[in-house]
């Protein structure tokens, strides 16, 4: 199946730092989601980006579907966005959303 | 919108006993789908429905799991009887997608069920 890779697997930050967040996808996608989970538990949608370029506030995301890989943006990092967040794609011609072992995010103030 | 909605939040029982959790996905959304969080295994799909039919259920750990959908607005997942290895959070998401035409939609999830097994 899909294989989903993500890096860094941790990350700290001074709080008002900026980072990037890649996630590697090993076939053709027709769905791919980032997800923050929050310390809660809650799976919260960042981006729905199968290809091309989204922004929302201070996080953007990129995809680039022929080369298989995207990357999240965080910029003026707050405390609110320390937690895990998930790359999640699905492989053209199957139904399941696989996910990647996520890239853990602490900010500090 | 409520959201996907997810009951119990968090359930603690004995192990040997019967665990049923329950989710209301978002209204009008065709495709339903149960996930298994742990530290271990990460978020993994256990089963997923499409239109309230079970379309690929390999995910499903042992014959102990059981998911039924009996209508469009309504799912249940169960366990019994229970282990402790079955420890997780339990993620419903929710989905409008067409099975056929192969188009990738945006899935939403719900809050989850946090379930300890003793």
């Amino acid at each position: 199946g899909i294989q989903v890779e993500q890096s860094p697997p941790d990350l700290i930050l001074q709080e008002g730092a900026n980072s990037t967040l890649r996630c590697n996808f090993s076939d053709s996608v027709n769905n791919l989601q980032w997800f923050h989970q929050n310390p809660w538990g809650q799976l919260i949608n960042l981006f729905y980006i199968p290809s091309g370029t989204k922004q929302n506030g201070r996080l953007s995301a990129t995809t680039v579907a022929t080369e298989r890989y995207s990357l999240l943006y965080i910029s003026s990092s707050q405390t609110t966005d320390s937690g895990v967040y998930f790359c999640a794609v699905k492989n053209t011609g199957f139904q399941k959303l696989v996910f990647g072992t996520g890239t853990r995010l602490l900010v500090s103030p | 919108d409520a959201g996907v909605i997810q009951s119990p939040r968090h359930e603690v029982t004995e192990m040997g006993q019967e665990v049923t959790l329950r989710c209301k996905p978002i209204s009008g959304h065709n495709s339903l789908f149960w996930y298994r969080q742990t530290m271990m295994r990460g978020l993994e799909l256990l089963i997923y429905f499409n239109n309230n039919v079970p379309i690929d259920d390999s995910g499903m750990p042992e014959d102990r799991f059981s998911a039924k959908m009996p209508n469009a607005s309504f799912s249940t997942l169960k366990i019994q009887p229970s282990e402790p290895r079955d420890s997780a959070v339990y993620f419903c998401a929710s989905s409008s997608q067409t099975l056929l035409r192969d188009r990738g939609s945006e899935q939403y999830f719900g809050p989850g069920t946090r379930l300890t097994v003793t």
